[in-house]
């Protein structure tokens, strides 16, 4: 079955970096674009950043543009999200997807929290 | 881009219908029949309603179904059960991603 499943996320101090991971299994990975989700406590989802199922096209929200970086490893069947410069408004939820093939995200996972914080 | 708009709360009794509206542009939600619903329970992830506007996946209920309108999208929930109660997102996929503000369910 398929499943997604993040890690890395934590406590981490203003301005510093940290490096979310995304292991898929139950699917042919690199047949599929995939996106990153986040979701501020008591808040709605708010899409983060794409990348194509070749890696080849990256796409950001203008929030975290030139502050994280989407990437992936498809011999290793997993996503990954850099993020520098952590703000206190990046405290988040976040949750790697799997875009389907009708625009729709049919496979979440469990998310990971990072809360940026002195 | 800007969000789409949702309502922030609705609710309704057992075995009542509810519906919860999703409005954007011509732009997102107007552009493409990609809008997709989800639903999502307390410390819960996401889960796929709706996809393509109105079409279920596999093992949804019945009760759930979505239509569009020019620029907005709306999920219909009948048959109201408690299990219903949770936070609701519609999202558009037309070149870029964006999801609606959400919208809270409550079984009275």
């Amino acid at each position: 079955q398929v499943q997604l499943v993040e890690s890395g996320g934590g406590v981490v101090q203003p301005g510093r970096s940290l490096r979310l991971s995304c292991a898929a299994s139950g699917f042919t990975f690199n047949n599929y674009e995939m996106h990153w989700v986040r979701q501020a406590p008591g808040k709605g989802l708010l899409w983060v950043a794409a990348i194509s199922y070749d890696g080849s096209n990256k796409y950001y929200a203008d929030s975290v543009k030139g502050q994280f970086t989407i990437s992936r490893d498809n011999s290793k069947s997993t996503l990954y999200l850099q993020m520098n410069s952590l703000r206190g408004e990046d405290t988040a939820v976040y949750y790697c997807a799997r875009l389907g093939a009708r625009g729709d995200f049919d496979y979440w996972g469990q998310g990971t929290l990072v809360t940026v914080s002195s | 881009q800007s969000a789409l708009t949702q309502p922030a709360s609705v609710s309704g009794s057992p075995g009542q219908s509810i519906t919860i509206s999703c409005t954007g542009t011509s732009s997102d939600v107007g552009r493409y029949n990609l809008v997709s619903w989800y639903q999502q329970h307390p410390g819960k992830a996401p889960k796929l309603m709706i996809y393509e506007g109105s079409k279920r996946p596999s093992g949804v209920s019945n009760r759930f179904s979505g239509s569009k309108s020019g620029n907005t999208a709306s999920l219909t929930i009948s048959g109201l059960q408690a299990e219903d109660e949770a936070d609701y997102y519609c999202c558009s996929y037309a070149g870029t991603v964006v999801f609606g503000g959400g919208t809270k369910l409550t079984v009275l």
